[in-house]
């Protein structure tokens, strides 16, 4: 059953700590994306892979960090220098000539108090 | 539809009434426009794309409509049912950004029973 896995789907932190996002995905897709989703807003770039061991900051790279050791994980941590972090996160995957879709995972809610 | 701020554009509609969903993009140079699907707390759901080459392109039960003079974008649902209540979005991408897609801001549709 090919996807893109996010866990978890909630998740609680302190203000001031760092928090590590997973995303996986089996669909054998050279590009990734993580995008993040504030309450009845469109979706902003974060950063964005496009093979392993290379990636782009997006449009709000500030207070994020990402790495791509894998062809088939995309994790993203949200630092302590992220200053409104509690958000939907979302990731994706496609093919790297496109442009076409990306598929999107399940989203992970963080909230940080 | 363009968000503004909390508050998504709504379009109501009665179950089995045809929806007109509407976008407007910014950049003139894109070539490439998706529309997806959001339900409340999930990830997107590709619906529908289409090439800068053609006007309109049909699916099961939609249809997506482009005009690039006035760059607008449009999603006809036909036979609105209960089960497409949800948030819709436009995206769109030039062919010189890669696979990198540009989100509007959603349009919410609630079906009326």
């Amino acid at each position: 059953d090919g996807g893109i896995t996010q866990s978890p789907k909630y998740l609680f932190r302190k203000e001031g700590q760092n928090v590590t996002l997973s995303c996986e995905q089996n669909l054998n897709h050279d590009a990734m994306y993580w995008y993040r989703q504030d309450p009845g807003q469109g979706l902003r770039l974060i950063y964005y892979s496009q093979i392993v061991n290379d990636f782009q900051k997006g449009d709000i790279a500030e207070g994020y960090s990402v790495s791509r050791e894998k062809k088939e994980s995309f994790p993203l941590t949200v630092t302590s220098a992220q200053k409104n972090p509690t958000a939907f996160y979302l990731c994706a995957s496609s093919i790297v000539e496109g442009p076409y879709e990306q598929y999107f995972g399940p989203g992970t809610r963080l909230t940080v108090t | 539809g363009e968000s503004v701020g909390l508050h998504l554009p709504t379009l109501s509609v009665q179950e089995g009434d045809n929806s007109i969903i509407n976008c407007a993009y910014s950049n003139s140079a894109s070539d490439y426009f998706i529309w997806y699907k959001q339900e409340s707390g999930k990830g997107p759901q590709f619906i529908i794309d289409i090439r800068s080459n053609m006007d309109k392109r049909q699916g099961q039960r939609v249809t997506v409509l482009l005009n690039k003079t006035v760059k607008h974008l449009s999603l006809q649902i036909a036979a609105t049912q209960p089960g497409d209540s949800a948030v819709y979005f436009c995206a769109e991408s030039p062919q010189a950004a890669g696979n990198k897609l540009t989100f509007g801001g959603g349009t919410r549709v609630l079906v009326k029973p």
